[in-house]
């Protein structure tokens, strides 16, 4: 079965410092890769995607991923954090380039930035 | 642009009650769909609609009915309310089923059933 899994359910780190979210996907079809961000009290936002093409894609607030096929896995970076990053971040991933219905969440990982 | 909005945000309800979960959208959105977040669980998808009078169940659809008469509203009933239906719900949509669309998603509305 397809599956998600984000290792840290918990991740602090100090303002200003680099931050590093993990996500693991089980797939033996070509895949569509999510990170979706929830802020406190909030729905689910995107915040950015792999389709196709160049394997690192970016954010407009400074965070990036790099799908890697080989290692199955879609990892979160941001090279500085903010206090307002404070939020609970979902990795998610549709198998096989089927529709919006088949996708499936991981588990969720809590940044949490310390002054 | 109000995108999509849940009401109410908050809910308590006795075992065995009837109610329902409110969800629209104003971006002509083709796809809705309803999820419910449990700790530790992600989200796991209800039911959905691929546009008014087509529906189909998800993964957890047990408790659960939903109708689309519009394309705007994709209500979600939960027909005798169980503790294990405490949640936090979440109704999402986008522009096409495909999965190249992002999902957009409401504020959630917070159920808890005693």
């Amino acid at each position: 079965a397809q599956s998600v899994t984000q290792l840290d359910s918990q991740v602090p780190v100090f303002e200003e410092a680099p931050v590093e979210l993990r996500c693991n996907y089980s797939s033996s079809v070509s895949v569509y890769l999510f990170w979706y961000v929830q802020y406190p009290n909030q729905g689910l936002q995107l915040l950015l995607k792999y389709l196709s093409g160049s394997t690192l894609v970016e954010s407009i607030n400074g965070f990036e991923a790099e799908f890697n096929k080989s290692q199955t896995s879609f990892h979160l970076r941001k090279p500085s954090v903010h206090i307002s990053d404070t939020a609970e971040y979902f990795c998610a991933v549709i198998p096989g380039y089927s529709s919006a219905s088949k996708i499936i969440f991981g588990s969720g990982t809590r940044l949490s930035i310390r002054p | 642009n109000a995108g999509v909005t849940q009401t109410p945000k908050f809910q308590v309800l006795k075992t065995g009650q009837s109610m329902t979960l409110q969800c629209a959208q104003d971006m002509n959105h083709e796809y809705m769909s309803w999820y419910r977040q449990d700790p530790g669980m992600g989200l796991r998808l209800i039911h959905y609609s691929v546009g008014a009078g087509i529906t189909d169940q998800g993964e957890v659809p047990n408790g659960y009915n939903v109708s689309r008469s519009t394309t705007e509203d994709f209500p979600l009933r939960l027909l005798s309310a169980a503790p294990s239906q405490t949640s936090v719900y979440f109704c999402a949509s986008s522009y096409a089923l495909q999965g190249e669309s992002p999902l957009h998603f409401g504020n959630g509305t917070r159920l808890t059933v005693t």
